[in-house]
């Protein structure tokens, strides 16, 4: 079956300027993630959708940075006003309900010139 | 603060070597534990995974791990490893919904 797929697979983009990363899970997981993954710095969560619960926002590095979950399916990451310090892999994984494994997409690279 | 430390930044080896790379975590209480790999231009993938019971688990491609409570380490094993094993490797406990991942180790294998 498909997997987790997000698009663009790469964003180039001016300082200054707002961009919208996507991710489309696996059918019928419940469960969203994003993170990003900077060079030298590991992979670092973002955010998290479970189901209609409200999400947990605790990694999001700024203001600048916001997440939506339409319809319990795709997902906008939306990064305003970007820096050079935002230019990272952006990966999204997604899970069922219960079960801990997480299936990541192959990423979106950014970056902020 | 909670976090995860993986000791190995970058491992070089010989195929047939043997390999372990160190992870340590700082949570108390019940703790779930993931290493994922990334292939060169592939995605993470889930490599294996405790959850409780023996605390020696085998994943895929030969590889292992040993949950040890009393040191909170969970060092991936592999008695002979191959130049397909090249790749980066990340330890991550499961706390509170979400993974949290170590800075990773980049292993090399030469032929």
């Amino acid at each position: 079956g498909a997997g987790v797929s997000q698009s663009p697979s790469n964003k180039v983009t001016e300082k200054g300027k707002d961009v919208e990363l996507r991710c489309d899970p696996i059918s019928g997981h419940t469960a969203l993630y994003w993170y990003r993954q900077s060079l030298g710095q590991g992979l670092e969560f973002l955010i998290y959708f479970q189901g209609n619960s409200a999400p947990d926002k605790s990694g999001l590095p700024s203001d600048r940075f916001s997440a939506e979950r339409t319809g319990g399916s795709v997902s906008t990451l939306t990064i305003q006003r970007t820096q050079q310090e935002d230019s990272a892999v952006y990966l999204c994984a997604s899970s069922l309900m219960g079960d801990d494994t997480q299936y990541f997409g192959p990423g979106t690279r950014l970056t902020v010139l | 603060a909670q976090s995860v430390s993986q000791h190995n930044h970058h491992v070089i080896l010989s195929e047939a070597a043997s390999l372990e790379l160190g992870c340590n975590y700082s949570y108390g209480g019940t703790v779930n534990l993931f290493w994922y790999v990334q292939y060169p231009g592939q995605h993470l993938q889930l490599l294996l995974k405790y959850f409780s019971g023996d605390p020696l688990v085998k994943g895929i491609k030969g590889f292992e791990a040993e949950f040890i409570k009393s040191k909170f380490s969970f060092n991936l094993r592999k008695p002979s490893v191959q130049w397909s094993d090249t790749a980066e490797y990340f330890c991550a406990p499961w706390r509170t919904d979400k993974l949290i991942f170590g800075t990773g180790t980049r292993l090399q294998v030469f032929p």
